[in-house]
């Protein structure tokens, strides 16, 4: 089975911190992403990787970094966190080429901010 | 990028079948129908995907008309444990390079009550 883990379930930190979340996949997918879950608004994307080294913006990158150094692991960086990043965050990764485009997800981090 | 409606919330009864229904009157002719589980404290779960007619597999079945501009997935005889939210999306799978970005909306809330 794929298995998306995700570093830390519950995070709480202060504003101005850097945050860091850690995510790692076992099945040597090309392509991985995080989004942000906050009640009422769904999954929103902030950044997806389609190969190492490699990044783009989602649909709401702003006060986020990322860095794809290997295959597996896919970092989200707040530079200073902000009471508006308290959310869920999720990991997933996808195979590169054909299939269904499934997407396999973390459990999630819990972030608030204070 | 095709937007998708679907209802915010169901009810149902443990036994019955559930049909959630999903509308993207601007699907493109190269995006697939894709639905995905989520529990609470969980990253959503792969359900189901589709292009036409209809596609069943041991968890759910999928119907979709002639025209695409929606989509039905169908719970047969639903437990207690299928309460979650459910999530309709439409785009084409991810290819290596290439991103076609899935949009999750706020999805539908099901309860199932005994």
């Amino acid at each position: 089975d794929v298995k998306v883990t995700q570093s830390s379930r519950y995070l709480v930190k202060r504003t101005g911190e850097k945050v860091f979340l850690e995510c790692v996949q076992d099945m040597d997918h090309e392509n991985m992403f995080w989004y942000r879950q906050d009640p009422g608004l769904g999954l929103r994307l902030i950044y997806f990787s389609y190969d190492v080294k490699m990044k783009e913006k989602g649909d709401i990158p702003e006060g986020y970094s990322v860095s794809r150094e290997k295959k597996e692991r896919f970092s989200l960086i707040l530079e200073s966190a902000s009471t508006n990043q308290t959310s869920m965050y999720l990991c997933a990764s996808s195979p590169g080429t054909g299939g269904t485009g499934e997407l396999f997800f973390g459990e999630g981090s819990r972030l608030t901010v204070l | 990028l095709a937007k998708t409606t679907q209802p915010i919330s169901m009810d149902s009864y443990e036994g019955q079948e559930v049909n959630i229904t999903c509308s993207h009157n601007n699907i493109a002719t190269n995006d697939y129908i894709t639905w995905y589980q989520q529990f609470p404290s969980q990253g959503p779960r792969f359900i189901i995907q589709g292009y036409k007619t209809k596609v069943t597999n041991e968890v759910a079945s999928l119907f979709i008309p002639a025209d695409r501009k929606s989509s039905t997935l169908s719970l047969p005889r639903v437990s207690l444990s299928d309460t979650a939210v459910y999530y309709c999306l439409v785009g084409a799978p991810m290819f290596s390079g290439g991103y076609n970005k899935l949009i999750f909306g706020a999805g539908t809330r099901l309860a199932v009550h005994p």
